[in-house]
């Protein structure tokens, strides 16, 4: 089965750090472009950070820039997230999705979504 | 960042109705748009992508329309399994953008 399991969530001091990962398995990861979207419980979706197939080209969120990492590990079919200066409102569900471009025309949606792990940052 | 305003943010309906929900983008987006849908406790599931193209092994009372700023979501014929929160995104440009939702309930 095509799954995304992500992993690393806890509870953390504002100013601390947290890696989270996401563990790929039922496809071939390498090919594919990998993201993070977060929600915050009760909320909608926000979009973090991209990095494709390759990990060449990276983009984030404005909200994370400078204190959040994405980067990836092929031959290990995993997907990371560091994260530092932890604040109050990075708390949230953080997702990890698979992005699936359908054509040469760049239409790409997030085809699959891991289950999510949770994200506590205390003041 | 474009952004994306749904509307309604919560719609009552019965099983059987017929339903609409929109989306408008604060640029033109082509139909670089996708809906989801989100059960509680649950990550979000594709549903349309390209505006209009349904997403493989989704029931065929779910429909996409628009280009440009404006977009709908149809569901013909609500199912008891339909009631749920449903997102657009565009992916035109980054950052990818999300509406707010529109949560659907039972009437």
């Amino acid at each position: 089965d095509v799954q995304l399991v992500e992993s690393g969530g806890g509870l953390v001091k504002a100013g601390g750090s947290l890696r989270l990962s996401c563990a790929a398995s039922g496809f071939t990861f390498s090919v594919y472009s990998m993201n993070w979207v977060r929600q915050v419980p009760g909320r909608g979706l926000e979009w973090v950070a991209s990095i494709s197939s390759s990990g060449n080209y990276i983009f984030y969120g404005n909200s994370v820039k400078g204190r959040f990492t994405i980067s990836r590990d092929n031959a290990k079919n995993s997907l990371f997230l560091q994260m530092a200066s932890l604040r109050a409102d990075d708390t949230a569900v953080y997702f990890c999705a698979r992005e699936l471009y359908y054509d040469s025309r760049g239409y790409s949606a997030f085809d699959i979504w891991g289950h999510g792990t949770v994200v506590t940052v205390s003041s | 960042d474009i952004q994306m305003t749904q509307s309604p943010s919560s719609l009552s309906a019965s099983v059987g109705d017929r339903v609409t929900i929109t989306c408008r983008a604060s640029q033109r987006i082509g139909v670089f748009l996708n809906w989801y849908q989100q059960k509680p406790g649950k990550a979000p599931s594709l549903l349309i992508y390209g505006a209009s193209s349904l997403q493989n092994g989704v029931p065929s009372r779910f429909s996409g329309s628009g280009s440009g700023t404006d977009f709908t979501l149809t569901i013909s014929s609500l199912q008891p399994e339909d009631f749920a929160t449903y997102y657009c995104q565009q992916s035109s440009s980054t950052p990818d953008t999300f509406g707010q939702g529109t949560k659907l309930e039972i009437k």
